[in-house]
């Protein structure tokens, strides 16, 4: 069964660093997005990702974060530089058209933690 | 702000009991809703999606909407210690490139044994 895959599943860095998460979303999806997970807290919407542009991103999506499709089938999160705040769970998801019932299929995660 | 309301819980129920998680939402133009399952550390996995107004059943789940209540549930029969979870709402308003889904709090379920 396709799924999405996320690398590293953890990672520990030192804040002010830059981190990227990667994600290989499910081939024929043509919808990508990023959420995040604070421990105890619900699942955020980050980011959207169409037609390599951002369709719609979140408040929480600031200038430090950004996200791209360098070759067809990674999807990047970068967080230039980390901030203790930004220790989460990342989720990559996917969806495969718009007007669908809209499920999104979701990565393992990547867990980060900055210190 | 668009939102979705679920209780954090913990709900407690014993094993082979019908346990029942409720969740409301803010947005009238929310077109589809999801229930999502998520066990500690792990990715959300998705359950079951319902649209229709009514009720929808997949094996021991069951989920039902009342969108004039704005109101979405989620009944497990026969619970057991596995179903034992987080147990996340999501709404999707439809249109546009993004199709978001917008997540509640998520229930804890604990099914005791």
């Amino acid at each position: 069964e396709p799924e999405v895959t996320q690398t590293p599943s953890h990672q520990v860095t030192q804040m002010g660093q830059e981190v990227i998460l990667r994600c290989v979303p499910i081939s024929n999806h043509l919808y990508f997005y990023w959420y995040r997970q604070i421990l105890g807290q619900k699942v955020e919407f980050l980011v959207s990702f169409y037609n390599n542009e951002i369709s719609e991103k979140s408040e929480i999506f600031d200038d430090q974060f950004s996200v791209e499709r360098p070759d067809g089938s990674n999807f990047t999160l970068k967080i230039r530089s980390t901030k203790l705040e930004d220790s989460a769970m990342y989720f990559c998801a996917s969806r495969r058209l718009a007007a669908d019932t809209g499920e999104l299929f979701f990565g393992e995660g990547s867990r980060l933690t900055v210190l | 702000q668009k939102e979705v309301e679920q209780n954090s819980g913990p709900l407690s129920v014993p094993e082979g009991a019908i346990a029942s998680l409720n969740c409301t939402y803010s947005d009238r133009g929310s077109q589809s809703f999801f229930w999502y399952r998520q066990y500690s550390g792990k990715s959300p996995e998705l359950i079951m999606f319902i649209y229709s107004n009514g009720d929808k059943e997949d094996g021991r789940f069951t989920a039902q909407l009342n969108k004039a209540s704005q109101y979405v549930s989620l009944l497990i029969r026969d619970s057991q210690p596995s179903d034992s979870a987080t147990y996340l709402c999501a709404v999707n308003l439809w249109g546009g490139a993004t199709n978001k889904l917008i997540f509640g709090t998520g229930t804890l379920l604990a099914v005791q044994p």
